[in-house]
């Protein structure tokens, strides 16, 4: 079966640096990828890792280890506008079939 | 504007009432998926499809249907909603070269 662990909140002080754990276990992996939601509104991608190692973009890096079933979302200079839920997700075989973990709400203070 | 429309964005009806959630997207994607969110278990894949007519099961399809008549359309269909099926649904899409999804605004439906 599948089964993706995030922790379920997070709280960060604004210009630091948080790192969001997901741990998975599943079959056919294809990808692992990272969603930011806020609050009220749909997910939008962030991230897509397939081969080890850390992936950079911007003040985001996502990071994944196959061999380990783990992967982190590294957020650096937090402002309170990174205060969202941060969902980890991975895609089975190549089509169209993801799953989700339950996701990891961060607040930013000030 | 590239996006994902869903209709209605919110709705309240009673068990037992059939009703269609309509998706559409204008990006010419082969690829879309209709999920559900509840609080604590995240999101699930209830159907998705792979271009028209290819259509399969994500990992909670029990109480819904789907159709791929058209690329551009993706609607979940409720045959006979129950209370347990109150909750916040998004429709995405993806090009079949890509791995970006692109969200829907979402529905939120409540069945009492």
């Amino acid at each position: 079966g599948q089964n993706i662990d995030q922790p379920t909140e997070m709280t960060a002080t604004e210009g630091a640096i948080v790192q969001i754990n997901c741990t998975y276990q599943t079959s056919g992996f294809n990808g692992l990828f990272w969603y930011q939601q806020h609050a009220g509104e749909a997910p939008t991608f962030l991230s897509y890792n397939v081969l080890d190692g850390l992936e950079e973009k911007g003040r985001f890096s996502s990071f994944l280890s196959r061999s380990k079933g783990y992967s982190y979302l590294l957020l650096k200079e937090l402002q309170m506008k990174d205060s969202a839920s941060y969902l980890c997700a991975v895609r089975e075989g190549y089509g169209q079939n993801f799953v989700f973990g339950p996701g990891t709400r961060l607040s930013v203070l000030p | 504007e590239a996006q994902v429309t869903q209709n209605p964005r919110y709705l309240i009806t009673v068990t037992g009432k059939k009703l269609t959630v309509t998706c559409s997207q204008n990006m010419n994607h082969e690829y879309m998926s209709w999920y559900r969110q509840d609080p604590g278990l995240g999101l699930r894949q209830i159907y998705y499809s792979m271009n028209v007519e290819v259509t399969d099961k994500g990992d909670v399809p029990e109480g819904y249907k789907v159709s791929r008549k058209e690329k551009r359309n993706f609607p979940l269909i409720l045959e006979s909603p129950s209370p347990n099926q109150t909750s916040l649904y998004f429709c995405a899409s993806r090009d079949s070269m890509d791995y970006e999804q692109y969200f829907g605004p979402g529905t939120r439906l409540t069945v009492t």
